[in-house]
């Protein structure tokens, strides 16, 4: 019940596209669901967050999509660039109960120029 | 504002040495995590702290590691003896709160011979 899936583990896409990349999850206790960028020899920053009181957040190009009923929740980035290159995180946790997150497998998305 | 530090950025040691990696939380943060990161098993968790004391530690793969906070701004994570399985990038994050948003140092790349 703790698992977070998150799908593809690799993508390819050229500059312009928009990658989507998506992870679902079991506890419906969770209420607090973030993403996750890391570059190639860095450690993982956060780059947007959802609550489910919303079904959709937009920070710039980047934009999570949040589906309560079926208990997924994706990562959609506008007009991608070769500086979005990287492996982006899906989590969740139970914020209320201070429950720390569980972070799904990654995805490993370049942008070709 | 300094973020999360961990020392050293890279080890190369032999098969059967102990090893130490250390970490600075960022100041005022409350919990601790200690990753571990390789392709074929992605982002583990290893173990958390919560005020210093150990919350979770069922990540950590055997009795050969060991993690300790001795105090708010340092922790500590042995590996004794270490294999060369153990080769991955160790990462420590903190955060106010283990739900919350965690701050990612830059890792430790070790590389067991």
């Amino acid at each position: 019940q703790q698992q977070v899936k998150q799908s593809p583990q690799s993508l390819i896409v050229q500059k312009g596209g928009i990658p989507i990349i998506n992870c679902a999850y079991e506890n419906t206790a969770f209420d607090y669901f973030p993403w996750y960028q890391q570059f190639p020899g860095k450690g993982p920053a956060l780059l947007i967050a959802i609550r489910p009181d919303v079904s959709e957040k937009k920070e710039g190009r980047f934009t999570i999509s949040f589906n309560k009923s079926a208990k997924q929740f994706s990562l959609h980035i506008m007009d991608s660039q070769p500086g979005d290159s990287a492996t982006y995180f899906c989590a969740a946790s139970k914020e209320t109960s201070g429950s720390r997150l569980t972070f799904g497998e990654g995805t490993q998305l370049t942008v070709n120029p | 504002d300094a973020g999360v530090i961990q020392s050293p950025r890279h080890e190369v040691t032999e098969m059967g040495q102990e090893v130490t990696l250390r970490c600075k939380p960022i100041s005022g943060h409350n919990s601790l995590f200690w990753y571990r990161q390789t392709m074929m098993r992605g982002l583990e968790l290893l173990i958390y702290f919560n005020n210093n004391v150990p919350i979770d530690d069922s990540g950590m793969p055997e009795d050969r590691f060991s993690a300790k906070m001795p105090n708010a701004s340092f922790s500590t994570l042995k590996i004794q003896p270490s294999e060369p399985r153990d080769s991955a990038v160790y990462f420590c994050a903190s955060a106010w709160r283990p739900a919350g948003e965690l701050f990612f140092g830059e890792g430790s790349r070790l590389t067991v011979l």
